[in-house]
């Protein structure tokens, strides 16, 4: 069965561009959540989704993230003009349900470089 | 804010030793989980402990989670270089909507 498939899977970019980070879960799963994790460091929450509403967005840095998820299917994680701080790896999560005792699946995440 | 923190940072033995990793912290967790992270891959869960002093095992791994529920510990037996990677635990928010994570542990194992 497919596991969390998140695209790209590596992006460079320059400092000031906009990027899109996608994040395809698995399938019947309600619940996606958005990771950062920064080298050499445990990942930090950012954004959960339960269905199509952000649950709680409290992790977003800035207001130069945004995350959606239309369909309360494939979420994409939008940064607005980027910054080298910004360089990390972007995991997404999903799980059945927000429970914590519901496994959360992780996908392989996205390494975005800011030059 | 609840944090955790983990213990040691890095570690690097032999083949065959032994080895303790902890994750502590002050506040109450109603459960801790502990994942392994490899190179390029997401996190794993390994296992979840809910009880506090709680023990479980899986195969040559022991968790055990802390009578208070606020540390556990994860000890290896006759590491093997497969091993390697990084360790890390992580514990729920009150509401059970994300996850806080430790810091990790990278462990490598040498032949």
């Amino acid at each position: 069965g497919a596991g969390v498939s998140q695209t790209p899977s590596n992006k460079v970019t320059e400092k000031g561009k906009y990027v899109e980070l996608r994040c395809d879960p698995i399938s019947g799963h309600t619940a996606l959540y958005w990771y950062r994790q920064s080298l050499g460091q445990g990942p930090e929450f950012l954004i959960y989704f339960q269905g199509t509403g952000a649950a709680d967005d409290s992790g977003l840095p800035n207001d130069r993230f945004f995350a959606v998820r239309p369909e309360g299917s494939v979420s994409t994680l939008k940064i607005q003009r980027t910054e080298r701080g910004d360089s990390a790896v972007y995991l997404c999560a999903s799980s059945k349900s927000a429970d914590s005792y519901n496994e959360q699946f992780f996908g392989p995440g996205t390494r975005l470089t800011v030059l | 804010t609840q944090l955790l923190e983990q213990s040691p940072q890095f570690l690097s033995i032999q083949e065959g030793e032994n080895l303790t990793v902890y994750c502590n912290s002050s506040s109450v967790f109603s459960s801790l989980q502990w994942y392994r992270q490899e190179p390029g891959e997401g996190p794993v869960l390994l296992v979840t402990v809910v009880t506090g002093g709680e023990v479980k095992k899986l195969k040559r791994l022991t968790f055990q989670f802390g009578d208070a529920r606020k540390d556990s510990s994860l000890h290896i037996t006759a590491a093997q270089p497969g091993d390697t990677g990084l360790y890390l635990c992580a514990g729920p928010n009150n509401a059970g909507n994300m996850l806080t994570f430790g810091g990790g542990t990278r462990l490598m194992v040498k032949p």
